[in-house]
C-alpha cells in the first residue's frame, strides 16, 4: 500500500524547535518530488516547503530561513526542521507527494497528518 | 502569488442532486489545476488533476472543467460520502502552489 506517515509534531513555546519526520511506503520514494503542506485550524491549505528528487529545497516565503527540508531515500523518510517557531505557524502539517511525470504536478499521496502547536 | 477564490463558501444540497463548485484563479495556469476532497479529520484526497482528469479510484459522478482562469468541479448525484470541504489547487510553477479557501458542501 502507498502510504505516508508523519510523525514529530507537537507543543512548543514560541522561539522553539521541533523536527517534522514523513515515512513513505510502497513506491520508490527516490523518484518523487515531495513537499509539506500545513492546515491551520478551520482554515485553507498552505504550501510551506518542498525538495526535488535531487535533493534541491523550496521554501515559501512565511518560513524561508527558519525551516529546513530534507530527504533520506535510503531510509524512505522526509524531514522538515522548524526553528524560531512563531504562533503563526500552528497548524496540522501535511507531508504529500507530487504524482510522477511533470516538473509540477498535483499531489496524489498525502499523509495524516502531525499537529504542531506553539503556545506559552 | 497566484490566487485561488472559491464559490460558494458553502452549498446546500439534497442527496441524489447535482452539486457546481467553482474556483477562480487570478491569471492563468492553463490545465495546472486540481480538486481535492477533505472529509472532517482526514487528509485531502486527490480528485481530479490536469483540470478534468479522474485520479485513481474516484467515482465517475465526480467531473471537472474548465482552463486558464474558470473551474469547475460537478458532482452529478450527491451521495452521503460527497458532503465535505472541497478545495481547489493551482500547480503552475513547481512549487509555488496555492489553494484555495474550501467550498463546503452540506446536506440540504
Amino acid at each position: 500500500e502507498v502510504q505516508l506517515v508523519e510523525s514529530g509534531g507537537g507543543l512548543v513555546q514560541p522561539g522553539g524547535s521541533l523536527r517534522l519526520s514523513c515515512a513513505a511506503s510502497g513506491f520508490t520514494f527516490s523518484r518523487y518530488d515531495m513537499l509539506w503542506v500545513r492546515q491551520t485550524r478551520g482554515k485553507s491549505l498552505e504550501w510551506v516547503s518542498a525538495i526535488g528528487t535531487a535533493g534541491d529545497p523550496y521554501y515559501s516565503g512565511s518560513v524561508k530561513g527558519r525551516f529546513t527540508i530534507s530527504r533520506e531515500n535510503a531510509k524512505n523518510s522526509l524531514y522538515l526542521q522548524m526553528n524560531s517557531l512563531r504562533a503563526g505557524d500552528t497548524a496540522v502539517y501535511y507531508c504529500a507527494r507530487q504524482k510522477g511525470g511533470n516538473s509540477a504536478n498535483a499531489l496524489d499521496i498525502w499523509g495524516q497528518g502531525t499537529m504542531v502547536t506553539v503556545s506559552s | 502569488e497566484i490566487m485561488m477564490t472559491q464559490s460558494p463558501a458553502t452549498l446546500s444540497v439534497s442527496p441524489g442532486e447535482r452539486a457546481t463548485l467553482s474556483c477562480r484563479a487570478s491569471q492563468s495556469v492553463a490545465s495546472n489545476f486540481a480538486w481535492y476532497q477533505q472529509r472532517p479529520g482526514q487528509a485531502p484526497r486527490l480528485l481530479i488533476y490536469d483540470a478534468s482528469t479522474r485520479a485513481t479510484g474516484v467515482p465517475a459522478r465526480f467531473s471537472g472543467s474548465g482552463s486558464e482562469t474558470e473551474f469547475t468541479l460537478t458532482i452529478s448525484s450527491l451521495q452521503s460520502e460527497d458532503f465535505a470541504v472541497y478545495y481547489c489547487q493551482q500547480y503552475n510553477n513547481w512549487p509555488l502552489y496555492t489553494f484555495g479557501q474550501g467550498t463546503k458542501l452540506e446536506i440540504k
